[in-house]
């Protein structure tokens, strides 16, 4: 079946640190990937979207990278801020059909 | 910014009761989506709207559910009756495109059937 994987556990980093989160992905050829933050009780906000044919993305602190190859994003945040904690979630865009969507994976960023 | 309205913020109502939520996407976004998000879950669509039009209603449970855009702009979802299993947040989301932009969402509505 199709399936979207983030790491379950939360991620704790030092504030100052660099923070990878994972996405992995099994029987999709995604056009393209996005991450999003969402805080407690609020919805999601969007960050950032790759497309298949684009390696890496950035933004400010944010990188993400996107490899087709072995189905896997990375979402990273360097020089962490306490502010920067948060759930983090990515949602693949299969061409033509509707978001799929992981469970998020829960960044803490210790002062 | 624009922002995607919805309300209420909160809700509690008892099993079997009609419960709605209503949205207001940005101004200018064609394409409506209604997610439910559990807890420690990612969102699960539930309608698709394209102006007026359903796209995608796959995944939502119509003996009980209903949505609505009438005039292309807002939306109303319907629970009737409300049931347990029903207590989630619902989100509100609207786009320009499907991929370039992202989605933009609301705040949501915890709803919470006792």
């Amino acid at each position: 079946s199709q399936k979207i994987e983030q790491n379950s556990e939360a991620l704790n980093i030092q504030e100052g640190k660099t923070a990878t989160l994972t996405c992995n992905y099994t029987n999709y050829s995604p056009a393209y990937l996005q991450w999003y933050r969402q805080d407690p009780g609020r919805g999601p906000v969007f960050l950032l979207l790759i497309r298949e044919n684009e390696k890496e993305k950035r933004k400010e602190r944010l990188k993400v990278t996107f490899d087709t190859t072995l189905k896997q994003s990375l979402f990273h945040i360097t020089a962490s801020q306490p502010a920067d904690s948060a759930t983090y979630l990515c949602a693949l865009d299969p061409s033509n059909y509707q978001l799929i969507w992981g469970a998020g994976t829960k960044l803490i960023i210790k002062p | 910014e624009a922002e995607v309205a919805q309300s209420p913020r909160y809700k509690i109502t008892e099993k079997s009761q009609a419960v709605a939520f209503w949205c207001d996407p940005i101004s200018g976004h064609a394409t409506l989506y209604w997610y439910r998000q559990i807890l420690g879950q990612g969102p699960e669509l539930l309608v698709q709207f394209q102006d007026e039009s359903v796209v995608d209603d796959s995944q939502l449970p119509k003996d009980r559910f209903s949505a609505e855009r009438l005039k292309g702009v807002d939306s109303t979802l319907k629970i009737q009756p409300a049931e347990l299993g029903d207590s989630a947040m619902y989100l509100c989301a609207s786009s320009l495109a499907k991929t370039a932009h992202g989605y933009t969402f609301g705040s949501g509505t915890r709803l919470t059937v006792v």
